[in-house]
C-alpha cells in the first residue's frame, strides 16, 4: 500500500477554511484517496473519498491534481467541533483490502 | 451512511479473564471484517483481517491464539482477547466494508482496561 504523509499537526480559528495536504508519491493506478475523521475514544469515521479531479460532499471537498501523488482534504468554514485527527489512506477500494493507517494530522480549531 | 455497531464500548477485567469484543455491520452484508488496535496518541494498527467462514488473517506480531477472531455470520465478527494482561488495555476498532458504497466503516471502538 502507499504510503502517506500528512503534516503532524494544524491550528485555525472558527469559520476559516483548512485544507490539509496528504503525499502519496507511490500511489499505484488501482489506488484510491480516502479520508477520515477522528475524535478521542472513537472509531474513524469516513469523510470523502475519491480518485482523480475533485470530490465534493456535504462535509468536504477532495483535490486531487492530475499526477495523483498528493491530494488535499478542503474543510469549509470550520468550528470549535472539528477539531479532530484526520487520516489520509491509499488503497485499493476492494473486498479484503484493509486500510492501513499512518500518523495522520491534529486540526486544532480555536475560537 | 452505513453503519458497524461494536458492543461492548467498554469493559474492565481482571488479568487472566477473556473479553469477548462483538461487531456487527447493521445493514449490509460484509464477507471481510478487519480488527485494529490503537493506543493513545498513536494511529490505528492493523491487527487481522476476519473472513466469514474461514479463518481470520494475522499481521505479523499479533498473537492468533491470544487474540481469537470468529466470523459466524456475514453480519457479524468477534474478537475474544484470552488470558488478558494489562498490556493488553487499548481500544480496539472493528471495521467493515460495504461493497454497495465501496466504503470502509469503522465501529465506535471498544475501550479494554484490564487490572
Amino acid at each position: 500500500l502507499a504510503k502517506t504523509t500528512q503534516p503532524i499537526s494544524m491550528d485555525s480559528y472558527e469559520g476559516q477554511e483548512v485544507n490539509i495536504t496528504c503525499s502519496h508519491n507511490n500511489i499505484a493506478t488501482n489506488d484510491y484517496i480516502t479520508w477520515y475523521q477522528q475524535f478521542p475514544s472513537q472509531g474513524p469515521r469516513f469523510i470523502i473519498q475519491g480518485y482523480k479531479t475533485k470530490v465534493t460532499n456535504e462535509v468536504a471537498s477532495l483535490f486531487i491534481p492530475a499526477d495523483r501523488k498528493s491530494s488535499t482534504l478542503s474543510l469549509p468554514r470550520v468550528s470549535l467541533s472539528d477539531t479532530a485527527v484526520y487520516y489520509c489512506l491509499v488503497g485499493v477500494n476492494q473486498a479484503g483490502t484493509a486500510l492501513i493507517f499512518g500518523k495522520g494530522t491534529t486540526l486544532s480549531v480555536s475560537s | 451512511g452505513a453503519v458497524v455497531s461494536q458492543h461492548p464500548s467498554w469493559v474492565i477485567c481482571k488479568s487472566g479473564t477473556s473479553v469477548k469484543i462483538e461487531c456487527r455491520s447493521l445493514d449490509f452484508q460484509a464477507t471481510t471484517m478487519f480488527w485494529y488496535r490503537q493506543f493513545p496518541k498513536q494511529s490505528l494498527m492493523l491487527m487481522a483481517t476476519s473472513n466469514e467462514g474461514s479463518k481470520a488473517t494475522y499481521e505479523q506480531g499479533v498473537e492468533k491464539d491470544k487474540f481469537l477472531i470468529n466470523h459466524a455470520s456475514l453480519t457479524l465478527s468477534t474478537l475474544t482477547v484470552t488470558s488478558a494482561h494489562p498490556e493488553d488495555s487499548s481500544f480496539y476498532i472493528c471495521s467493515a466494508r460495504d461493497s454497495r458504497l465501496d466504503i470502509q466503516y469503522f465501529g465506535a471502538g471498544t475501550r479494554l482496561s484490564v487490572l
